[in-house]
C-alpha cells in the first residue's frame, strides 16, 4: 500500500521561503518520478514542477525563478522550496506520484495549506 | 501551456442520474488525459487515466471516452459518494495542465 505523507510550515510572512517534504511509503521510490501541485480559488490545480530519481528537474515556467525541487532517494523523499513567498503564493500544496508510460498521478499526499500574511 | 477547458463548470443532478462532463484541450493530447474526483480540502483521486481507462478500485459506473482535444467523462447512476469537483488534466507536455473543474451537487 503506497502513501504519501508530507509536512512543513504553515504559515509564513511575505519574502520568506516556503519549505514541504514528502516521503513515500511502499512501492519502488525510484521506478517513478515526483510531483509538487497546489490549488487556490483563483488559479484552480497548478503544477509546479517535478523530479526523477536522478535528480533531473521540471519547473513550472511561471515559478521557476524561485522553485528549487530536491530529492533523497535514501530516505525516499522528495521537498520543494518555494522563495520569496507572497500572498498570491497562499495555497493549498500536494505532492504525487507519477506513473510513467500514460503518465498519471495514483497516489498523492495529504495536502499542507500554506497562507502568506504578513 | 496546453488549455483545458472543462464544462460545465457546475452541474445539479439527483441520485440515480446519468451525468455527463466535457474536456477539451487547446492542442491535440493524444490520450495522455486523466479525470480525477476532489472533495473540498483533500487530494484529487484518479478515477480515469491515458483518456479511456477505469483506475484500480474505481466503480465502473465511471467511463470516459475521447482522444485528440475533446474528451468526456460520464457518470451513470450517479450515488451519493458521487457528490464532488471532477477535474481532466493533460500530461501531454509539461507544465501538466488541468481544467478548472466542474462542481456536481444535489438537485
Amino acid at each position: 500500500q503506497v502513501q504519501l505523507q508530507q509536512w512543513g510550515a504553515g504559515l509564513l510572512k511575505p519574502s520568506e521561503t516556503l519549505a514541504l517534504t514528502c516521503v513515500a511509503h511502499g512501492g519502488s521510490f525510484s521506478a517513478y518520478n515526483w510531483n509538487w501541485f497546489r490549488q487556490s480559488p483563483g488559479k484552480g490545480l497548478e503544477s509546479i514542477g517535478e523530479i526523477n530519481h536522478s535528480g533531473y528537474t521540471k519547473y513550472n515556467p511561471s515559478l521557476k525563478s524561485r522553485v528549487t525541487i530536491s530529492i533523497d532517494t535514501s530516505m525516499n523523499q522528495f521537498s520543494l522550496m518555494l522563495s520569496g513567498v507572497t500572498a498570491a503564493d497562499t495555497a493549498l500544496y500536494f505532492c504525487a506520484r507519477r506513473s510513467g508510460g500514460w503518465q498519471y498521478f495514483d497516489h498523492w499526499g495529504q495536502g499542507t495549506l500554506v497562507s502568506v500574511s504578513s | 501551456d496546453i488549455q483545458m477547458t472543462q464544462s460545465p463548470s457546475s452541474l445539479s443532478a439527483s441520485v440515480g442520474d446519468r451525468v455527463t462532463i466535457t474536456c477539451r484541450s487547446s492542442q491535440s493530447i493524444s490520450s495522455y488525459l486523466n479525470w480525477f474526483q476532489q472533495e473540498p480540502g483533500k487530494a484529487p483521486k484518479l478515477l480515469i487515466y491515458a483518456a479511456t481507462s477505469l483506475q484500480s478500485g474505481v466503480p465502473s459506473r465511471f467511463r470516459a471516452s475521447g482522444s485528440g482535444t475533446a474528451f468526456t467523462l460520464t457518470i451513470n447512476s450517479l450515488q451519493p459518494d458521487d457528490f464532488a469537483t471532477y477535474f481532466c488534466q493533460q500530461t501531454y507536455n509539461f507544465p501538466w495542465t488541468f481544467g478548472q473543474g466542474t462542481k456536481v451537487d444535489m438537485k
